[in-house]
């Protein structure tokens, strides 16, 4: 079956310190990953994906993310953290399993990120 | 703005009422959603659509409805609810192809109460 995780509930780190939100992930084939991001009382924003190519993947906000395929992770991370990247993070893979001409995506539970001043 | 709006930003019900959600997407995608989001859970497909033919219904309750009349529009029509029906529901939109692989986009969510 395929499937995301998101080991941590919660991350705290202090503004202006490297951060890292992690994301493992299970499939068959070649994953799809991608990150999102949701502010307080707004939907989901997204921030990156990785479909194929370089493992290192730039995206919104200063935001980047690392695939490692021989440790199927797809951690989020960001070199110098904002009090303003206070959010709840997402990590999803797309879900192969479903019928082709849309993208269905499993989500992981979610990450609560808190920078601190 | 993501270019999908969702109308009301919040509605509160009572089990025996009838309300509609409206999402709109001004993106010219081909692929709608809508997802439940509660507290302490992980987000929940419940319907798609792909160029307005439902794709998938994800053993949602009868008392969710949903409604695509074309491809810029969806609705979900909702009927004694149960309380545990509050959440926020998400819409999102996305240009799919076979391959499948582009980010969906979300609208800014309902928040919905049901007393």
């Amino acid at each position: 079956a395929q499937s995301v995780a998101q080991p941590e509930d919660q991350v705290n780190v202090a503004e202006g310190n490297p951060l890292t939100v992690k994301c493992t992930y299970s499939v068959s084939g070649n994953p799809y990953l991608f990150w999102y991001v949701q502010y307080p009382n707004r939907g989901l924003q997204f921030l990156l994906k990785y479909i194929t190519g370089d493992n290192l993947v730039k995206g919104s906000y200063g935001f980047e993310a690392e695939f490692n395929k021989s440790q199927t992770s797809f951690h989020l991370k960001k070199p110098s953290a904002l009090v303003s990247d206070s959010a709840l993070y997402f990590c999803a893979v797309r879900d192969i399993t479903g019928s082709g001409g849309y993208n269905k995506l499993i989500f992981g539970a979610g990450t609560r990120l808190a920078v601190h001043p | 703005e993501t270019g999908v709006t969702q109308t009301p930003r919040h509605l509160v019900m009572g089990m025996t009422n009838k309300k509609s959600l409206k999402c709109e997407q001004h993106l010219g995608h081909n692929a709608m959603y809508w997802y439940k989001q509660s507290a302490k859970k992980p987000l929940e497909l419940m319907f798609v659509y792909s160029l307005e033919e439902r794709v998938e219904n994800n053993s949602v309750p009868s008392r969710f409805s949903p409604e695509c009349p074309n491809s810029s529009h969806l609705f979900l029509h909702l009927h004694t609810l149960q309380p545990e029906d509050s959440a926020l529901y998400l819409c999102a939109s996305s240009q799919d192809t076979a391959v499948g692989y582009n980010e969906q986009f979300f609208g800014p969510g309902t928040r919905l109460t049901v007393l």
